[in-house]
């Protein structure tokens, strides 16, 4: 079965620190990569996603991610992190082909920046 | 502007009743599903449909349940059978669940508690 597991459950830095949050993930075929970002009050969002093609992929406000295959990783990296970056970050799989599009996430990281 | 609208934003139950999340999309989407948050375990599925009148489980399907009569909407229903409902439920669809490349849209989510 498949399954998603982020290393991070709560992570505190200050402003213009780097970030990088794990994500490893366990399936044994090809698989579609998100990341989402949940900011205090808001629904989910798509922050970027991988299913081909370069595995260093960007992302919306700053953020990239890369694919490592051998490694069944996606972290999820900004530079340099703000303020308004303090939300809780998910990342999810699902299978590349003959699936339903079903999602599988991990536990969620939260990210507190201090101003 | 097409979304996805979830109702009530904040429910409460007494223990031992039924109780109906709306969902609604006008994205024109197929699929639709339900998710279940809590904190520290990420999202869990509850269940998803990919066409009208046609519904699967997913992870966590017990004390659930759901129909899918149009298109646009996919309401939950929380029964008295589920023992512990208190949670937030995220309602999300997807443009193509056949290749899974596009994730999900999300709605803005309804918090339950039972009192």
């Amino acid at each position: 079965a498949q399954s998603v597991s982020q290393h991070n459950h709560h992570v505190i830095l200050s402003e213009a620190a780097s970030l990088e949050l794990g994500c490893n993930y366990s399936y044994g075929g090809t698989v579609n990569l998100f990341w989402y970002v949940q900011y205090p009050g808001q629904h989910l969002q798509l922050l970027l996603k991988y299913f081909s093609g370069d595995p260093l992929v960007k992302g919306i406000k700053g953020f990239e991610a890369e694919f490592i295959k051998s490694k069944f990783s996606f972290n999820l990296r900004k530079p340099s992190v703000q303020w308004s970056d303090t939300a809780e970050y998910f990342c999810a799989v699902n299978a590349a082909s003959g699936n339903t599009g079903k999602l599988i996430f991990g536990q969620g990281t939260t990210l507190q920046v201090k101003p | 502007d097409g979304g996805i609208t979830q109702s009530p934003k904040y429910l409460f139950r007494k223990e031992g009743q039924n109780v109906t999340l709306s969902c609604e999309q006008n994205l024109n989407h197929d699929a639709m599903y339900w998710y279940r948050q809590d904190p520290g375990q990420g999202l869990r599925l509850i269940y998803y449909s990919q066409i009208v009148n046609d519904f699967q489980k997913g992870d966590i399907a017990e004390g659930y349940s759901v129909s899918r009569e149009k298109k646009e909407s996919f309401p939950l229903t929380v029964t008295s059978a589920q023992k512990n409902p208190t949670a937030f439920y995220l309602c999300a669809s997807s443009i193509d669940p056949g290749t899974g490349r596009h994730g999900y849209t999300f709605g803005s989510g309804t918090r339950l508690t039972v009192v």
